[in-house]
């Protein structure tokens, strides 16, 4: 099973479009939580941490759910400017951080 | 732009070549990380060396040789690569916490 699994799309949604990504993790013990972003031919750069409680960052709000060991990013009013790869990365310490493979978002005029 | 810059952009070499990929970072971290990034795979943790001191290789075939000479630069060092070592090679640091400030990779092609 792999450590970090996420829908790899891609998602095409109209701009203002709500989206949501999901991503499950196999390691109950995990205790950090990231999503990063990917654009093409870009190196990844963090988009924000995960954090119990849930977090808020503008549009974007990103949730985890230990239970059922999965954490989920949600993009509101989305701009054309969003259209990239979101990397969900799960692990228990900057030393053993797994990643996911990405999903792919476009968004559309 | 992230302080973590990398040479060169890009790098094609044969497979009896010796070369090396140099890291470099100005935002004072502790660690530092080799990955690898191929098409429609996760990125994979190559190695860590977090003061300095190598703490992770993740079982890399030995043609990869890490040198950390001091906390603000990272080398790779190539030598008898394989064609299916061809893939996005990245760089990053940490404040010893756990999130990452990614180079801009290194683009290798190994024919």
């Amino acid at each position: 099973r792999k450590e970090v699994e996420q829908d790899p799309g891609p998602f095409n949604v109209p701009e203002g479009a709500t989206v949501a990504f999901n991503c499950t993790y196999s390691n109950s013990a995990s205790q950090s939580f990231f999503w990063y972003r990917q654009d093409c031919r870009k190196e990844p750069k963090l988009l924000m941490s995960v954090y119990s409680s849930g977090n808020e960052d503008g549009r974007f709000t990103a949730q985890l759910n230990r239970a059922s060991q999965y954490i989920s990013l949600l993009i509101r009013d989305s701009k054309l400017s969003d259209s990239a790869t979101y990397l969900c990365v799960v692990g228990t310490g900057a030393n053993n951080l797994f990643f996911g493979t990405g999903t792919r978002l476009t968004v559309i005029p | 732009e992230t302080g973590v810059t990398q040479t060169p952009r890009h790098l094609v070499m044969g497979m009896t070549n010796k070369k090396s990929l140099k890291c470099e970072q100005h935002l004072g971290h502790n660690a530092m990380y080799w990955y690898k990034q191929s098409a429609k795979k996760p990125l994979e943790l190559m190695f860590v060396y977090s003061l300095e001191e190598r703490v992770e290789n993740n079982s890399v075939p030995s043609r990869f040789s890490p040198e950390c000479p001091n906390s603000s630069h990272l080398f790779l060092h190539l030598h008898t690569l394989q064609p299916e070592d061809s893939a996005l090679y990245l760089c990053a640091s940490s404040p010893l916490g756990e999130k990452l400030f990614f180079g801009s990779g290194t683009q290798l092609s190994v024919l």
